[in-house]
């Protein structure tokens, strides 16, 4: 089993729709966790971290549930710009290590 | 300029050819990091550095070696390129809170044949 298990998709939406990615992640001791993006062959960019109560910047909302080990993305009012990559991490234990998913791929459609 | 930058971008090369990639950094950060991307993998770490005199394994480390030559300089070598090491490497960088973001480097497009 992965440590961190992301659906790939493709996800393909319209513009202006709203859009929910999952993520879960087997260690139970991670410490921390974010969103990054990627675009097409391009390096992966943070997106934003993802905090124990919650967070919200702009169109984007973050949770996390420790009970379940799960990590949501939430969009909002999606542009055609938000097409690309999003890559669940988990930062384990203390070493400093990030662990990446695989990728959900976003598709936003006209 | 951009803060993490890596050489070459794109490399071909053959089976059983010694290859190394280079890393640098503007941001002053301690750690550094080489990362492989493969499709339907992820991002896997293959070696990570916490500071100059500091060099641990990542995940998928063999067949690789690193040298971290001073705090903005992290290499990575490929003693022996083999096909399956085909594949985009990132270096990254990050600095030394829990929370620190990594930032990447525009990524290394590697072909063995």
């Amino acid at each position: 089993r992965k440590e961190v298990e992301q659906d790939p998709g493709p996800f393909n939406v319209p513009e202006g729709a709203t859009v929910a990615f999952n993520c879960t992640y087997s260690n139970s001791a991670s410490q921390s966790f974010f969103w990054y993006r990627q675009d097409c062959r391009k390096e992966p960019k943070l997106l934003m971290s993802v905090y124990s109560s919650g967070n919200e910047d702009g169109r984007f909302t973050a949770q996390l549930n420790r009970a379940s080990q799960y990590i949501s993305l939430l969009i909002r009012d999606s542009k055609l710009s938000d097409s690309a990559t999003y890559l669940c991490v988990v930062r384990s234990g203390n070493t400093g290590k990030l662990i990446f998913g695989q990728g959900t791929t976003l598709q936003v459609k006209p | 300029d951009a803060d993490v930058t890596q050489t070459p971008r794109n490399r071909i090369t053959k089976t059983g050819k010694r290859i190394m990639l280079e890393c640098s950094q503007t941001k002053g950060h301690d750690r550094m990091y080489w990362y492989r991307q493969d499709p339907g993998l992820g991002l896997r770490l293959i070696y990570y550095s916490f500071d100059v005199k500091d060099i641990n394994k990542g995940e998928i480390s063999d067949g690789y070696s690193v040298s971290r030559q001073a705090q903005a300089k992290f290499s990575l070598s490929l003693e022996s390129a083999i096909p399956n090491q085909t594949a985009l490497y990132f270096c990254a960088t990050s600095g030394t809170g829990r929370a620190d973001e990594q930032f990447f480097g525009p990524g290394t497009r590697l072909t063995v044949l």
